[in-house]
């Protein structure tokens, strides 16, 4: 089993919609999450983080934690054409672990 | 600097050939990790450098690749005799402590590629 896994899409979406990425992990231990964003040749850039069970907000972004489950899923609202990248799920330590992204597609 | 710089942004190289990248990392930022991503994959943990301590070099694939980092400034990978499976993006990150409190921010790679 994968320490981080993620469906590696294409998820595809209209305009407008939401979308739903998600992500679990193996190691029960884990205790902090991020999400990166990485546009086709860019680097990936840090759009959230989060720690506590539940959901965060920010902005257009929601992440959600379940540890007991072990997975933590991204919800972009207002889906834009813009959005349209790889997202990619962290578990953090010192050897932070990322998953292989899941390819978003945002139709205009 | 404003950012973490990468050099050079690509490489092309002949097998068998050793290759140096480099890492400048933001300035006073004590955590610096290297990764690999090959081509439609994910981001491979290489190594990582906190401060003065003892780097963590567990995902480095083989004893061709290896990295220094002189305190908390510039960081060297060290490829040698490189291999076809070497191609990918190399990218460099820094951290301003602890990545649990504080995020990665990434340098725009270097692109390698072995012919």
């Amino acid at each position: 089993q994968k320490e981080v896994e993620q469906n590696s899409g294409p998820l595809s979406v209209p305009e407008g919609a939401i979308a739903s990425l998600n992500c679990t992990y193996s190691d029960r231990g884990s205790q902090s999450f991020f999400w990166y964003r990485q546009y086709s040749g860019k680097s990936p850039e840090l759009i959230m983080f989060i720690y506590s069970n539940g959901d965060k907000e920010d902005g257009r972004f929601t992440a959600q934690l379940n540890k007991a489950s072990q997975y933590v899923s991204l919800l972009i609202r207002d889906s834009q054409p813009s959005d349209s990248a790889t997202y990619l799920c962290a578990v953090v330590g010192f050897k932070t672990i990322f998953g292989a992204g899941t390819r978003l597609f945002v139709k205009a | 600097g404003a950012g973490v710089s990468q050099s050079p942004s690509n490489k092309v190289t002949e097998k068998g050939k050793d290759v140096e990248l480099r890492c400048d990392p933001i300035s006073g930022h004590t955590a610096l990790y290297w990764y690999r991503q090959r081509l439609g994959q994910g981001l491979e943990f290489l190594i990582y450098f906190q401060g003065n301590s003892a780097p963590d070099k567990s995902g480095l694939p083989s004893d061709r690749f290896s990295a220094e980092r002189t305190g908390e400034s510039v960081s060297t990978l060290t490829i040698q005799r490189t291999q076809q499976e070497d191609s990918a993006v190399y990218l460099c990150a820094s951290s301003l402590g602890s990545p649990t409190s504080y995020g990665y921010t990434f340098g725009s790679g270097t692109r390698l590629t072995v012919v």
